[in-house]
């Protein structure tokens, strides 16, 4: 277990459709990255926060937005949903500041558009 | 990040060492090499990781050659549990919450036999 929870664990909508995945990282980690993992495109960053402030983006779609909130938890938002968005999705989180750091996954949340 | 090589597959048969081999012919002098694995459908676990010297910690030895062109993960004692895909990736050590995303590539698929 590493400390890195995310909910739901699978969830099944259709396409168009809007949905929230939440991340709630280990106890006193300040960074928050969110990973998708499709069978085509294996792992891929998405999007990092830093105690609550966004800090980087990788290959974010536009229809997908992110925060952090003050309890450091984060939410990713996925909206206007596509076949294509079906995959894990991954919330990892790292204690900060540190000169090498380790980031610790959550068990991910697979969704299924249909 | 500089780019990682490593085998598709590798078969271990349970109790013996497992030698994953990474190359990161174009690793900087400030990169650090990590190591995570997967287990199917789990979030990445991270295994080791080390600048030029070799480390040992609970689950896993890292080698790394004298001119850190490339590197082996050493899983002493393999059992049925280690079957995962390996990745093996480098980056660049940073602090402060800067962008600390993690670029992974493929990745070893390691099958412990019994």
């Amino acid at each position: 277990d590493s400390g890195v929870t995310q909910t739901p664990k699978h969830l099944i909508t259709a396409t168009g459709q809007r949905v929230t995945l939440r991340c709630s990282p280990r106890s006193g980690d300040l960074s928050v990255y969110w990973y998708q993992q499709s069978l085509d495109q294996g792992l891929q960053f998405l999007i990092q926060y830093y105690n609550g402030e966004e800090r980087a983006k990788g290959n974010i779609l536009e229809r997908f937005s992110a925060q952090q909130f003050p309890d450091l938890h984060s939410e990713l938002n996925l909206s206007s949903l596509e076949l294509g968005d079906s995959a894990l999705y991954f919330c990892a989180s790292s204690a900060v500041p540190a000169l090498v750091e380790t980031q610790y996954f959550g068990p991910g949340t697979r969704l299924l558009v249909l | 990040d500089a780019k990682t090589t490593q085998p598709t597959s590798m078969d271990c048969a349970e109790g013996r060492a497992a030698n994953l081999p990474c190359n990161h012919s174009t690793i900087s002098g400030n990169e650090y090499v990590y190591w995570y694995r997967q287990i199917h459908s789990q979030g990445p676990q991270y295994i080791i990781h080390g600048l030029k010297n070799n480390e040992t910690n609970e689950m896993a030895s890292l080698i790394i050659t004298e001119d850190r062109k490339s590197s082996t993960l050493i899983l002493p004692h393999a059992t049925l549990r280690d079957t995962a895909v390996y990745y093996c990736i480098v980056r660049v050590a940073t602090s402060g919450g800067s962008n600390y995303k993690l670029t992974f590539g493929k990745g070893t698929l390691l099958t412990v036999n019994p």
